[in-house]
């Protein structure tokens, strides 16, 4: 069975840093590439960012390109995103999701979420 | 990249059939058929329904079906159940390995 644990969400101030982790199991991580999905309080999903199989490929949307680094650790099974710079507006809650399952270009599993809130 | 656009809200009766439509441009979709769609309890994670505009991943009902006609994607609910109450999202390969979601359908289940 599939599983993405997400963990390291919290309370940061305007212009501070987090690093997100996802803890994932049940599927051979190395084989598939990875996703950032986020969901602002009472509002739809964004898509951040994404990572090749490797790690040697990244991705990012506009509205984090140049603040966020996402990362993972083939041997350890694990995903990461290193945010920097927040704002108010990265406030939300962040899925871990795997993509590949149902071909290349499907999300089909995601975490339960961290939350992310910044605000001072 | 902007978001695909959904009807903030259907409703059907148990038993009735619903559509929910989610258009884009033509670069949204960017000429390809990877549309997907999603389905979200409050508070819980998003899982897949559908994928590749019509395909359904194993363990979906086969009351849930989709398709695809030139920036406008559809997920159709037949039969609707009281556990179909949810939001649906559709969401598009958008090239450059980027991809963008639709604002969010909630259906309920009268």
């Amino acid at each position: 069975e599939v599983q993405l644990l997400e963990s390291g969400g919290g309370l940061v101030q305007p212009g501070g840093s987090l690093r997100l982790s996802c803890a994932a199991s049940g599927f051979t991580f190395s084989s598939y590439a990875m996703s950032w999905v986020r969901q602002a309080p009472g509002k739809g999903l964004e898509w951040v960012s994404g990572i090749s199989t490797s790690g040697g490929h990244t991705y990012y949307a506009d509205s984090v390109k140049g603040r966020f680094i996402i990362s993972r650790d083939n041997s350890r099974s694990t995903l990461s995103l290193q945010m920097n710079s927040l704002r108010a507006e990265d406030t939300a809650v962040y899925y871990c999701a795997k993509r590949g399952g149902y071909g290349d270009y499907t999300i089909d599993y995601w975490g339960q979420g961290t939350l992310v809130t910044v605000s001072s | 990249q902007s978001a695909l656009t959904q009807p903030r809200s259907v409703s059907g009766s148990p038993g009735q059939s619903v559509t929910i439509s989610c258009t884009g441009t033509g670069s949204d979709f960017g000429g390809y058929n990877y549309v997907f769609w999603c389905q979200q309890h409050p508070g819980k994670a998003p899982k897949l329904m559908i994928y590749e505009v019509s395909k359904r991943p194993s363990g979906v009902p086969d009351r849930f079906s989709g398709s695809k006609s030139g920036n406008t994607a559809s997920l159709t609910i037949s039969g609707l159940q009281a556990e179909d109450e949810a939001d649906y999202y559709c969401c598009s390969y958008a090239g450059s390995y980027t991809w963008v979601f639709g604002g969010g359908t909630k259906l309920t289940v009268l």
